[in-house]
C-alpha cells in the first residue's frame, strides 16, 4: 500500500450504532488529520495529531473521538452519531517541520469514508 | 480573520479551451497556497502548491497557477482542458504557526468544472 489508505470505503449506520473509522498513512509523516466534507459546505477540520498528540479539536461533538496509536494510523470512533453526521470523512498526513522553520507540511489525503447515518 | 474565497460554483469550458479558477484569501502576510482536485467519490489529490519563490507555479496534469500578492490571489489555469479535468478543484491556505505547531489549512468551498465534448 502507498500514500494514505482509510477503511471503510462506505459505511452505513443506525444512530444507535458504534463504528470505527480506519486511516493508515504509509508516508512516514508525523502528523494526521480527520476532516468532514459535507454537501455545499467547505471542508472542515475535525481534529490533528501531531506526533501522536492531539493538537486541534475543532469543537467536534463528543460523539467523535479520535484516536491516534501510533504516528501511522489514526481511528475515528463513532457512538450515538445523527443523520447530520452523513458526510465523506477524510484522513489526511503531513511531515510537520517542526521548529525549525517557518513551512507547514503539504498534506496528502486518503479517499475518505462515505458515511451515512439513518 | 482568514478566509478563502472561490466566486466560481460551477465552471463549464468545452475540451480543448482554456481554463482559469479563481482563488481570493484574507489574510495580513503571505500563506502557503494549495490547489487541490477531487473526482467524484475520492480524496483530494495536490495539483500544486506556493510556499515562496517564483510567483508562477508548475504542477501536475498541466496545471499551473500564479500567485499575486497585490491582488491576495492564487488562480489556477490550463491552457488546454481535457474531459478527464472535469472535477471539483479547492483552493487551500495555509496559516503556519509560528513555534513550532502544525500550520491548518483552510479550504474554499470549491468549484466544479464540467467539459463540454
Amino acid at each position: 500500500e502507498t500514500g494514505v489508505t482509510q477503511t471503510p470505503r462506505h459505511l452505513v449506520m443506525g444512530m444507535t450504532n458504534k463504528k470505527s473509522l480506519k486511516c493508515e498513512q504509509h508516508l512516514g509523516h508525523n502528523a494526521m488529520y480527520w476532516y468532514k466534507q459535507s454537501a455545499k459546505k467547505p471542508l472542515e477540520l475535525m481534529f490533528v495529531y501531531n506526533f501522536k498528540e492531539q493538537t486541534e479539536n475543532n469543537s467536534v461533538p463528543s460523539r467523535f473521538s479520535p484516536e491516534c496509536p501510533n504516528s501511522s494510523h489514526l481511528f475515528l470512533h463513532l457512538h450515538t452519531l445523527q443523520p447530520e453526521d452523513s458526510a465523506l470523512y477524510l484522513c489526511a498526513s503531513s511531515q510537520d517541520p517542526g521548529t525549525s522553520g517557518t513551512r507547514i507540511g503539504t498534506q496528502y489525503f486518503g479517499p475518505g469514508t462515505r458515511l451515512l447515518v439513518l | 480573520a482568514q478566509s478563502v474565497t472561490q466566486p466560481d460554483i460551477h465552471i463549464t469550458v468545452s475540451e480543448g479551451a482554456s481554463l482559469e479558477l479563481r482563488c481570493n484569501y484574507s489574510y495580513g502576510a503571505t500563506p502557503y497556497l494549495f490547489w487541490y482536485v477531487q473526482s467524484p467519490g475520492q480524496g483530494l489529490q495536490l495539483l500544486l502548491k506556493y510556499f515562496s519563490g517564483d510567483t508562477l507555479v508548475q504542477g501536475i496534469k498541466g496545471f499551473e497557477a500564479e500567485f499575486k500578492r497585490s491582488q491576495s490571489s492564487f488562480n489556477l489555469r490550463k491552457p488546454s482542458v481535457h474531459w478527464s479535468d472535469a472535477a471539483e478543484y479547492f483552493c487551500a491556505v495555509g496559516f503556519p504557526n509560528y513555534g513550532g505547531s502544525q500550520g491548518n489549512l483552510i479550504f474554499g468551498k470549491g468549484t466544479k468544472l464540467s467539459v463540454k465534448p
